[in-house]
């Protein structure tokens, strides 16, 4: 158990809708990560997000969008969800301290099915 | 820009064998981090180990151990005493020192342990 906790760990839902991922990273790390792993893939990063602040962008859509709270969790919230959309999120924390590089803790995942 | 390359994308390794995992990377960086994650059927990902750039010895974690070829800009990983519970996918993963630490992963292995 890496201390990452997401939820929901499934979700099915329709095209064109609007889904929430929510993390809540270890104790004590102030920085979050968003990844997303389609079937056989690799993991492409979406977002970091540092002590509530956007960090760093990656390959993610203009219909998705993140954000942290004072309390450090996140949430992904994907929206006008497509068939292509379907694929395991992932959310990592690390501690966030100054000088990086840092080793980041992944949670269990999201499988978001989209029919 | 910093590339990550697995070239095997899979392997076969009987039990209680070893087996070695390739990883090849491209940076400009002298100060980074070097990863492998383990992601097996569960799909949850999972450090291995770990090797930072500046030191000269390699990261050794039980069974797992890596050779890292700073100069050659390789990164494999060894697996003694192969285990079935070793059957996974491997992902080699960069992380250099900036604000960001942002992870680049290699396209993954799959390994599977035969009994």
């Amino acid at each position: 158990d890496s201390g990452v906790t997401q939820t929901p760990k499934h979700l099915i839902t329709a095209t064109g809708q609007r889904v929430t991922l929510r993390c809540s990273p270890r104790s004590g790390d102030l920085s979050v990560y968003w990844y997303q792993q389609s079937l056989d893939q690799g993991l492409q990063f979406l977002i970091q997000y540092y002590n509530g602040e956007e960090r760093a962008k990656g390959n993610i859509l203009e219909r998705f969008s993140a954000q942290q709270f004072p309390d450090l969790h996140s949430e992904l919230n994907l929206s006008s969800l497509e068939l292509g959309d379907s694929a395991l999120y992932f959310c990592a924390s690390s501690r966030g301290l100054a000088g990086g590089p840092e080793t980041q803790y992944f949670g269990p995942g999201t499988r978001l099915l989209v029919l | 820009a910093q590339t990550v390359t697995q070239s095997q994308p899979e392997m076969s390794v009987q039990e209680a064998e070893t087996v070695t995992l390739s990883c090849t990377y491209d940076t400009s960086e002298s100060n980074y981090y070097l990863f492998w994650y383990k992601q097996p059927p569960s799909r949850q990902m999972i450090l291995v180990i770990r090797q930072e750039a500046y030191k000269q010895q390699n990261a050794t974690e039980n069974r797992f151990s890596v050779n890292f070829q700073k100069a050659a800009k390789s990164f494999s990983l060894k697996i003694s005493d192969s285990q079935l519970g070793d059957t996974a996918m491997y992902f080699c993963a960069f992380i250099k020192r900036d604000n960001f630490n942002k992870f680049y992963f290699g396209s993954g292995t799959k390994l599977n342990v035969k009994p």
